[in-house]
């Protein structure tokens, strides 16, 4: 079946402008998360989804950062007045509740060029 | 917090050779641990895993046993190719099961 899904791929912005990444989870997956590989940091965890609960926003960097997830499936991650040390690779990733381990599924990533 | 420390690398082998990437976790308790591997210019994926203490998890070939007493999750593989060529993250599970990450290891095998 179809993997995780995110768009746009790549994108370069001026620094100060608003961006929106998407993401496309695996059908009938509940949980969803976000997380960031830059080269300083590696891979951090931004934000995670489950189901109707409040989402658990404790990896955000600042408050220019939001995510919404939508209908339960399709998720956005704004980031507003961009930054430079915001660019990296925007990583979406979903897992099913059932199972002992929540193995999570990788998108292929959303690449982040601030200028 | 929770954190994972890995070997950073890089690891040059040669073909047929050794690998171990140490890997080493600090969270309570018995998180899930996991090795991710990336290969060049493609996504994150799943290689391994294992959800409770002496677990081994396996696949291609590559084996990590879950030792609590250590708190370690290393990586082997008795025989790399030249197809192993990649970046290996260690994780593990914390609360709301997200995965806090190792900095990743980039192995370079040479024919």
């Amino acid at each position: 079946g179809a993997g995780v899904s995110q768009s746009p791929s790549n994108k370069v912005t001026e620094k100060g402008k608003d961006v929106e990444l998407r993401c496309d989870p695996i059908s009938g997956h509940t949980a969803l998360y976000w997380y960031r590989q830059s080269l300083g940091q590696g891979l951090e965890f931004l934000i995670y989804f489950q189901g109707n609960s409040a989402p658990d926003k404790s990896g955000l960097p600042s408050d220019r950062f939001s995510a919404e997830r939508t209908g339960g499936s399709v998720s956005t991650l704004t980031i507003q007045r961009t930054q430079q040390e915001d660019s990296a690779v925007y990583l979406c990733a979903s897992s099913s509740t059932s199972g002992v381990s929540y193995e999570q599924y990788f998108g292929p990533g959303t690449r982040l060029t601030v200028t | 917090g929770d954190s994972v420390t890995q070997m950073e690398g890089p690891v040059t082998l040669s073909e047929e050779a050794f690998l171990t990437i140490n890997c080493t976790y600090t969270a309570t308790g018995y998180p899930s641990l996991f090795w991710y591997v990336q290969y060049p210019g493609e996504g994150l994926q799943l290689l391994l895993k294992a959800t409770k203490a002496d677990d081994k998890g396996s696949n291609k070939g590559f084996e990590a046993t879950y030792r609590k007493e250590t708190t370690s999750f290393h990586l082997e593989k008795g025989s790399v190719q030249v197809s192993d060529s990649a970046v290996y993250f260690c994780a593990q599970g914390g609360s709301n099961y997200k995965l806090t990450f190792g900095k990743g290891t980039l192995l370079t095998v040479n024919p």
